[in-house]
């Protein structure tokens, strides 16, 4: 079972440069989010979408954007790399937004901008 | 600000004691979860707690949701040092976004 699948795994940029962070789940679920992750800080949610073609922001959106074009794949993209952004990065779905779902998370992207 | 505060951030005990982890917020959530994560991974979940009073077991862990569904606890029992990790309470505010508290590591030690 494939799950939610993150890719890269780990990647290295310089400052300014733009990349985009892919996710895809074949779990057929509405809900897609992503997270970055920082020491002494948790999960901090930047994007999220309840479904193809609706994206919303979340507690951290800003030099990041999002899109939903279809169910499976819900990419995060860095338009201008800032040494701030580097985390790392997960991606959750969710077979719709109610509370008692369970996340199922990716591995993570762990990113670092010098 | 962190909405969710999770106390404490670090725990190292012995094999065989008991231990609490809380989760403590002034928001309310519709409902609150538990997740575990471990190095490299992503984090997965524990349990959903719904219902303000809620108990909820597995195994030798216990999830409690307060009355006001602003605060949970983890407490395990007779802990092993299979139960390493990092521990995360995550609540759902109204609106479908889900928020995290910074997590609790423990180490169990044979």
């Amino acid at each position: 079972n494939a799950g939610v699948t993150q890719t890269p795994k780990f990647q290295v940029l310089k400052t300014g440069q733009s990349m985009t962070l892919q996710c895809a789940q074949d779990m057929n679920h509405e809900y897609m989010s992503w997270y970055r992750q920082d020491p002494g800080m948790g999960l901090r949610l930047i994007h999220y979408s309840v479904g193809a073609g609706i994206t919303d922001q979340g507690e951290v959106p800003n030099g990041y954007n999002v899109s939903r074009s279809t169910t499976e794949d819900f990419p995060l993209r860095l338009l201008s790399a800032a040494p701030s952004q580097t985390s790392v990065y997960f991606c959750a779905s969710s077979s719709t937004g109610a509370s008692n779902q369970p996340q199922h998370f990716g591995d993570g992207t762990r990113l670092s901008i010098l | 600000t962190q909405l969710l505060e999770q106390s404490p951030q670090f725990l190292s005990i012995q094999e065989g004691e008991n231990l609490t982890v809380y989760c403590n917020s002034s928001s309310v959530f519709s409902s609150l979860q538990w997740y575990r994560q471990e190095p490299g991974e992503g984090p997965v979940l524990l349990v959903t707690v719904v219902t303000g009073g809620e108990v909820k077991k597995l195994k030798r862990l216990t999830f409690q949701f307060g009355d006001a569904r602003k605060d949970s606890s983890l407490h395990i029992t007779a802990a092993q040092p299979g139960d390493t990790g990092l521990y995360l309470c995550a609540g759902m505010e109204y609106g479908n976004k889900l928020v995290f508290g910074a997590g609790t590591i423990l180490r169990v030690k044979s």
